[in-house]
């Protein structure tokens, strides 16, 4: 039972563009959401997160929404940058953040010059 | 921030042998945690390590297997026993700081 999922493996954008990730979630009890992105052989890499409370957090290019009701959350990436090129990962947390993550399955963003 | 290290980097290791993974993280953190990521999946919470207490298994997992140690507050280690081919995965250390949970860089096991 997939709990977190993003059904998009793949994205690919021009530079410049905005770009927008998805993930749906089914277990109501998710209340702090964060986004990672991962390079390569490196391990993944905190982007931003955002609490149940609110339906908006906003870093610089990034910034993730939150709807409850969906159960859905997004990031969008503006401008997107060569350098966004990466996977990134949706992972929901319950119990107000305890560190036991629950991840989706990636998504592969790449942007192009 | 905190800065997490792992070794080794990659293995490459027989059937039926075991395999110790060392994570060394630059702060003194209360919650590590191991992950596994199996090729074209995502990443799967193994074990929570807290210092001075025993490991919490999740579903599916189980000490006899992945026996974890968590010796100090910078430190720990995950074992990968008798392995199989289907415990090739690459294996990362997380730890919680400041509210944020931060990972290692992986250590990509291939089991033959």
């Amino acid at each position: 039972d997939q709990q977190v999922k993003q059904n998009s493996p793949s994205l690919s954008v021009q530079e410049g563009r905005i770009s927008i990730l998805n993930c749906d979630y089914t277990n109501s009890m998710f209340d702090y959401f964060l986004w990672y992105k991962k390079y390569p052989a490196e391990g993944p890499t905190f982007l931003i997160s955002i609490s149940s409370i609110k339906d908006k957090n906003e870093d610089g290019r990034f910034t993730v929404f939150l709807n409850k009701s969906a159960k859905h959350l997004s990031l969008h990436i503006v401008p997107s940058q060569p350098g966004d090129s990466a996977v990134y990962f949706c992972a929901a947390s319950g119990a107000s953040n305890t560190g036991k993550l629950i991840f989706g399955q990636g998504t592969t963003l790449q942007v192009k010059p | 921030s905190a800065v997490i290290s792992q070794k080794p980097s990659r293995d490459i290791c027989q059937r039926g042998t075991s395999l110790t993974i060392q994570c060394q993280v630059d702060s003194q953190v209360t919650m590590m945690f191991w992950y596994r990521q199996q090729p074209g999946q995502s990443l799967t919470l193994i074990a929570t390590a807290n210092q001075g207490s025993e490991a919490t298994y999740e579903s599916g997992f189980v000490i006899d297997k992945f026996p974890i140690s968590r010796p100090n507050l910078t430190f720990s280690t995950l074992t990968v026993s008798n392995m199989s081919p289907e415990d090739s995965s690459i294996y990362l250390c997380s730890a919680r700081l400041g509210g944020e949970q931060y990972f290692g860089p992986g250590t990509r096991l291939t089991v033959t």
